[in-house]
């Protein structure tokens, strides 16, 4: 109930490119979804986050969709960059709980 | 980057010791969160502190304790150090608790982590 299924755990991608990394959770209390994008040795960083009162939230080159009868998301990253090299973390939160539950990362690999 | 800082960047302690991680919020934020992120693995939710007060605690055993200072700023302390204790320690701030009854959940933002080595 409080998982948060995120694939695939690797992904290469040629610059220019599209990447889409897919998350799914059971627990209908979450009312936050945001995407974490890390480096390595570094903290994660807020990329993008969306409620489930949307189906899709776009920032530049990254896209969320949301899907709520499916209880999934997607994050999708046009024109890809070798620069977009990290790990992406999918997370939720909602109900009684403040705290955030993580996905186990996807590390994405651009080549140039 | 965001406004968090966390002390030590690194740190090398051996099974049995005792640990104390510092964490600087960003300014505005009234709220700690620690997580604990195993090699290769997602954030763990450790506990979340509000008021200096503990709002919340995840999987962990009481070894593991925490404080929060007027200042917002907050420690995170580890007794009895075990092997699998070794992991980057992430504090994360924010504006509101996201209780239940919370007005809106905020965005967490993250320090860079403290690496902990056990031998």
């Amino acid at each position: 109930q409080q998982q948060v299924k995120q694939s695939p755990q690797s992904l290469i991608v040629q610059k220019g490119g599209i990447s889409i990394i897919n998350c799914a959770y059971e627990n209908t209390a979450f009312d936050y979804f945001p995407w974490y994008q890390q480096f390595p040795g570094k903290g994660p960083a807020l990329l993008i986050a969306i409620r489930p009162d949307v189906s899709e939230k776009k920032e530049g080159r990254f896209t969320i969709s949301f899907n709520k009868s499916a209880k999934q998301f997607s994050l999708h990253i046009m024109d890809s960059q070798p620069g977009d090299s990290a790990t992406y973390f999918c997370a939720a939160t909602g109900g009684s709980q403040g705290n955030l539950i993580f996905g186990k990362g996807t590390k994405l690999s651009v080549k140039p | 980057e965001t406004g968090v800082t966390q002390s030590p960047t690194h740190l090398i302690k051996t099974r049995g010791q005792q640990v104390t991680l510092r964490c600087s919020s960003q300014s505005g934020h009234n709220t700690v969160s620690w997580y604990q992120q195993a090699l290769g693995q997602g954030p763990q939710f450790i506990f979340q502190y509000y008021r200096e007060e503990e709002n919340g605690r995840g999987n962990f055993p009481p070894r593991f304790s925490g404080l929060q200072f007027p200042n917002y700023s907050s420690e995170l302390n580890v007794n009895a150090l075990e092997l699998d204790d070794s992991a980057l320690y992430l504090c994360a701030s924010s504006r509101n608790p996201g209780l239940a009854g919370g007005i809106f959940k905020d965005t967490q933002y993250f320090g860079p982590g403290t690496r902990l080595t056990v031998l």
